[in-house]
């Protein structure tokens, strides 16, 4: 079983909406998470990371996340049709060990 | 399913000596292969992306003399580290995709400590 679990699979969300993605870890010794976003035919690319409590904003993203139940989210708002892609998300341990969830795959459509 | 292997999972080197990493992809055709570094505290870095039968994309700050990479087949890589210094400690990821697919299917990873 994926040790950090990704949901849903597969998003479909209106231009201009909200889109909410969901990462949670079974393995209790990670302390950092980090978000992925792949476009179509390109490598991932670091979008956003979380440490602490809390949230985390940087222009239309926002990530939150709860270090007691090891759950992190993104919340993309205003969605653009070039935020379509394949939201990846990856937790670490302190021996810098990633585990990775399998994705979510976002569609905006216009 | 589609997996990639990465070994070794850790290795300790002496500073100035070099290391080789693996990456094997069962399941699928591993088409592009993207190595990645994450030094200590920071967030991944590509290196490379390496495509099958097509020239090996080093980034900026990264060079084929520091990190030559090897992408004989659709279902291996490697890379090495050439001259290990401190800078270089960190997690070294392969991920590996196949023709046309939009999943990268990573490593877990080779951790690399420098002495």
């Amino acid at each position: 079983q994926q040790k950090v679990q990704q949901s849903p699979e597969s998003l479909i969300v209106p231009e201009g909406g909200m889109a909410s993605l969901n990462c949670t870890s079974s393995d209790r010794n990670v302390d950092y998470f980090w978000w992925y976003r792949q476009h179509s035919g390109k490598s991932p690319k670091m979008l956003m990371s979380i440490f602490s409590n809390g949230e985390k904003e940087e222009g239309r993203f926002t990530v939150h996340l709860n270090k007691a139940s090891l759950h992190t989210s993104l919340h993309i708002r205003d969605s653009q049709p070039s935020d379509s892609a394949l939201y990846l998300c990856a937790a670490s341990k302190s021996n810098y060990q990633l585990i990775w969830g399998s994705g979510t795959k976002l569609i905006i459509k216009p | 399913g589609a997996l990639v292997y990465q070994y070794p999972r850790r290795t300790i080197c002496k500073s100035g000596t070099s290391m080789r990493m693996e990456c094997q992809a069962v399941g699928f055709q591993a088409t592009s292969v993207a190595w990645y570094r994450q030094s200590p505290q920071k967030t991944f870095e590509l290196i490379a992306l390496s495509t099958v039968n097509s020239a090996i994309k080093y980034e900026q700050n990264f060079t084929q003399e520091k990190f030559p990479i090897s992408h004989p087949n659709l279902s291996f890589s490697s890379m090495t580290v050439l001259n290990a210094y401190l800078e270089d400690r960190g997690l070294y990821l392969c991920g590996a995709r196949n023709w046309g697919g939009e999943t990268l299917y990573f490593g877990s990873g080779t951790r690399l400590t420098v002495l």
